[in-house]
């Protein structure tokens, strides 16, 4: 069973506020990843880290932005959230010995 | 990166084997193929994965065409608990990410 957490599960925030998602895993995983995920639509990659200080951008341009300064945490913040960013984000994790990616349930965002 | 080709859906019977078709006509010959599948409100889970021969496991089989150009996920007796969106993805075994592109999967549907 897959240790990742993800808090909160479900955020309904108004526009402007700063918001930050959070994900832990406690695997010991180095690699990261934060998706997008629309209702019914497919998952896109916005930001994958490769271990301690190490963040990229994914293949979905987004405006929020992640940080890496420990191995199990890997946070997503939103500095000005808006009705766009309505989404779910889910976090994941894999080591560097095998590419199956565990993933946490999800945070649903709702930007009003 | 090589993308996949899934059915957008499919119904089964309770109790009933279901054979979930991918195609992958531009899979190099070191991409594994891996299925998730996503159950309503939560994070993709792994399945299974395989590279060419034939894969087995509690949860499921996978057959691969000898070509690899498809792949079927095997759910020997479904049940409503399978109920879910089932991606088939391809990943490069050393890509150093293990960067996933999901397609939008199949949606199954599993009759009482």
């Amino acid at each position: 069973e897959a240790d990742i957490y993800q808090t909160p599960r479900y955020l309904v925030i108004g526009t402007g506020k700063k918001i930050t998602l959070e994900c832990s895993q406690t695997m010991g995983h180095d690699k990261m990843y934060w998706y997008q995920q629309d209702p019914g639509m497919e998952l896109h990659l916005i930001h994958y880290s490769y271990g301690v200080n190490s963040t990229e951008k994914g293949d979905l341009s987004s405006e929020s932005t992640v940080s890496r300064i420990r191995t199990e945490h890997f946070p997503l913040t939103l500095e000005s959230a808006r009705p766009s960013h309505t989404s779910q984000y889910l976090c994941a994790s894999n080591s560097g010995r095998s590419d199956t990616q565990y993933f946490g349930p999800g945070t649903r965002l709702t930007v009003l | 990166d090589a993308k996949t080709t899934q059915p957008n859906s499919m119904e089964s019977n309770e109790e009933e084997p279901v054979h979930l078709p991918c195609n992958h006509s531009t899979i190099s010959g070191t991409d594994y193929i891996h299925w998730y599948r996503q159950l309503p409100s939560q994070g993709p889970e792994y399945v299974i994965h395989g590279l060419t021969s034939n894969v087995n496991n509690r949860m499921a089989s996978l057959a691969i065409a000898e070509d690899r150009k498809s792949s079927t996920l095997i759910l020997h007796r479904a049940t409503l608990r399978d109920a879910a969106v089932y991606y088939c993805i391809l990943s490069p075994p050393t890509s150093g990410t293990y960067k996933y592109i999901f397609g939008t999967g199949t949606r199954l549907k599993v009759l009482a």
